[in-house]
């Protein structure tokens, strides 16, 4: 069983579309994550949430907006797309300050 | 703010040595630091979780160490092979996890 999973793996848009990217972990923890890998590969947390509550939100355009419906899963809404939103974007959980993150496999937005 | 930096961003080495790749953080105020690999294209596999009470952990031929006071961690591969070409990142966790650019390894056979 995957432990965090991410749909889809790869999504190309057109420029001003709305998309989603779906998040669930299986490990029981209590806070999850969205991080985004630019090009030039640099790992940047965008959003976590922690028990359903918004705790972290690093100068991201209100476009994005995480969405959690219960503890198991964010999944991450992208309004009126921009070419600069093309990234790897990686869901992730944890149980905070113990074990660790875990992270899913990535999705491979390509706006154009 | 957390800044991790990661030296050197990139290293060549024929296969069978050792190396060492190295981590420093500015806030020594940690709960744990997770050294990861990603290869090409691919998310990211969990290596070595070192908790802030810890000086080290190990894991085959990988050993983590953590030295908070400093804000350095070490992560050494004995006995390179080429399959362990690939970004190995290093990240600290305080209250969200803060990651450096990443070494970029390759194992020459």
């Amino acid at each position: 069983d995957t432990a965090v999973s991410q749909t889809p793996k790869y999504l190309v848009t057109q420029m001003g579309n709305d998309k989603s990217i779906k998040c669930e972990q299986n490990l029981g923890h209590d806070t999850m994550y969205w991080y985004k890998q630019d090009s030039k590969k640099f790992l940047k947390i965008m959003f976590s949430y922690n028990n359903k509550e918004l705790i972290i939100n690093e100068t991201v355009p209100n476009r994005f907006s995480p969405k959690s419906p219960d503890k198991a899963h964010l999944n991450l809404h992208i309004n009126s797309l921009e070419l600069g939103d093309s990234a790897v974007y990686f869901c992730a959980s944890s149980q905070v300050g113990v074990y660790g993150y875990t992270f899913g496999s990535g999705t491979r937005l390509t706006v154009v | 703010k957390q800044e991790v930096t990661q030296i050197p961003a990139a290293l060549s080495v024929p296969e069978g040595e050792n190396l060492v790749l190295n981590c420093s953080f500015t806030d020594s105020a940690i709960y744990n630091l997770q050294w990861f690999r990603q290869d090409p294209g691919k998310g990211l596999t969990s290596l070595l979780l070192i908790q802030s009470s810890q000086r080290e952990q190990t894991s085959g031929r990988l050993n983590a160490s953590l030295d908070k006071s400093s804000g350095r961690s070490t992560l050494y591969i004995a006995a390179s092979q080429p399959g362990d070409s690939a970004t190995y990142l290093c990240a600290v966790d305080r209250n969200d996890m803060r990651f450096g650019a990443g070494t970029r390894l390759t194992v020459k056979p």
